[in-house]
């Protein structure tokens, strides 16, 4: 099983800073990487797919980039709105489909 | 507007069945994977497995094969994940996606919960 970790668990920073969620990989998922953020109460959000293709409505401050096993999401200018729990998902080891255990982003 | 619409909460006891599901409005359905995501505070997110709905081929992860059961209705576009015997360990929140490239629609979750 692909086992993804992602790094900080907790990033404290300040609104209209720059945000960088890292998730590695055990093994490579060549470039079948995806992020989601979720708020409290909801259901997780698509926010890019494919390493860096931001899904549909995903402000582009949203960034993704990566490749094998390295892989970061970027959020250039912090609102308000984006503190949550961000999710990577390896789409390369069918049928396991796995998640990292999360990053929570928080106010500084 | 494509959505997935979710059964409501249930609370079980351990041994019991259970069949929640994953109705889909405002887009082909069947053209779609359709996932099971389960949720708990312990583990976070884990893929459970997912089905065509155009064939009903299904996929499973290996944790969760013996656990339970996934299936289709093509003609009302609903999915469906299925317990024939419910563990207080199945305690958790319960989503369905559509997979692309990622899972780019979610229903709001079903909370099951397991407890004597």
């Amino acid at each position: 099983e692909i086992v993804l970790t992602q790094s900080p668990v907790t990033l404290s920073v300040s609104p209209g800073e720059r945000a960088t969620l890292s998730c590695r990989a055990s093994q490579s998922v060549g470039s079948n990487l995806a992020w989601y953020q979720q708020k409290p109460g909801q259901a997780p959000r698509l926010l890019i797919y494919g390493v860096s293709t931001r899904a549909t409505g995903v402000p582009a401050r949203f960034s993704g980039s990566g490749s094998g096993t390295e892989f970061t999401l970027t959020i250039s200018s912090l609102q308000s709105e984006d503190f949550a729990v961000y999710y990577c998902q390896q789409f390369n080891s069918w049928p396991r489909y796995t998640f990292g255990q999360g990053t929570k982003l928080e106010i500084k | 507007e494509e959505q997935l619409v979710q059964s409501g909460a249930a609370v079980k006891k351990p041994g019991e069945s259970l069949k929640i599901s994953c109705q889909g409005s405002g887009h082909t359905f069947s053209n779609y994977w359709i996932g099971w995501v389960r949720q708990t505070p312990g583990k976070g997110l884990e893929w459970m497995g997912s089905i065509y709905p155009n064939d009903s081929d299904m996929r499973y992860s290996p944790s969760f094969e013996e656990e339970v059961i996934i299936s289709v209705d093509k003609s009302t576009s609903t999915a469906y994940l299925q317990w024939l015997s419910l563990k207080a360990s199945d305690t958790a929140i319960y989503y369905c996606a559509r997979a692309t490239g990622g899972m780019d629609v979610w229903g709001k979750g079903t909370m099951v919960t397991v407890s004597s």
